[in-house]
């Protein structure tokens, strides 16, 4: 029940195309979904997040989309570019005490030019 | 501000010996996190504390510990060291808790031999 499943594994998209990697959850206690992008040789950094009171969030070129009922958010990556290369994570956790974060097992992205 | 950093970066131990991981937070920031990433499994929750406090502990067995300082620092250790163990550790603080954005370190890489 804590698992996070993330796919797919690997992605190939041309410049200016869309990036879409997806996740999926089994805990309905999770609250809160962030999503971290990772550089080689850096620790993951956080790109957005969202919490279940909302279905969509953008933030730039980047957007997650949340489906409550099917228990599964997306993040799009629009207009991508090579410099979006990076190994993308997804992640849950519940917002109500010291709640670890659960990953996805990571999608690395590789935008060609 | 300055990140997070943690040292060393690079580690090499033998099996059977300890080793000690130190990870110094965003200032201000009071929850402190480490995590084990490896290929095969993931970014994997190791433990969390709060102002020198345990809050959260993975499922990792007891040869890996850590603690936290009244300056928010933190240090792992993990103890008779097994060739399973080589991974990147990362560290990641937040105000309050990985729910309210952690950033992480650029981690420490060991490697067991």
């Amino acid at each position: 029940q804590q698992q996070v499943k993330q796919s797919p594994q690997s992605l190939i998209v041309q410049k200016g195309g869309i990036s879409i990697i997806n996740c999926a959850y089994e805990n309905t206690a999770f609250d809160y979904f962030p999503w971290y992008q990772q550089f080689p040789g850096k620790g993951p950094a956080l790109l957005i997040a969202i919490r279940p009171d909302v279905s969509e969030k953008k933030e730039g070129r980047f957007t997650i989309s949340f489906n409550k009922s099917a228990k599964q958010f997306s993040l799009h990556i629009m207009d991508s570019q090579p410099g979006d290369s990076a190994t993308y994570f997804c992640a849950a956790s519940r917002e109500q005490g010291a709640q670890k974060l659960v990953f996805g097992q990571g999608t690395r992205l590789t935008i060609n030019p | 501000k300055a990140g997070v950093t943690q040292t060393p970066r690079y580690l090499i131990k033998t099996r059977g010996q300890q080793v000690t991981l130190s990870c110094s937070p965003i200032s201000g920031h009071r929850s402190v996190s480490w995590y084990q990433q490896t290929p095969g499994q993931g970014l994997q929750f190791l433990f969390e504390y709060f102002s020198e406090t345990q809050r959260n502990k993975g499922n990792f067995p007891g040869r890996f510990s850590g603690r936290q300082f009244s300056n928010s620092r933190s240090e792992m250790n993990v103890s008779t060291l097994e060739l399973g163990d080589s991974a990147l550790y990362l560290c990641a603080s937040s105000l309050w808790g990985g729910n309210y954005g952690y950033t992480f370190g650029s981690g420490t890489r060991l490697t067991v031999v």
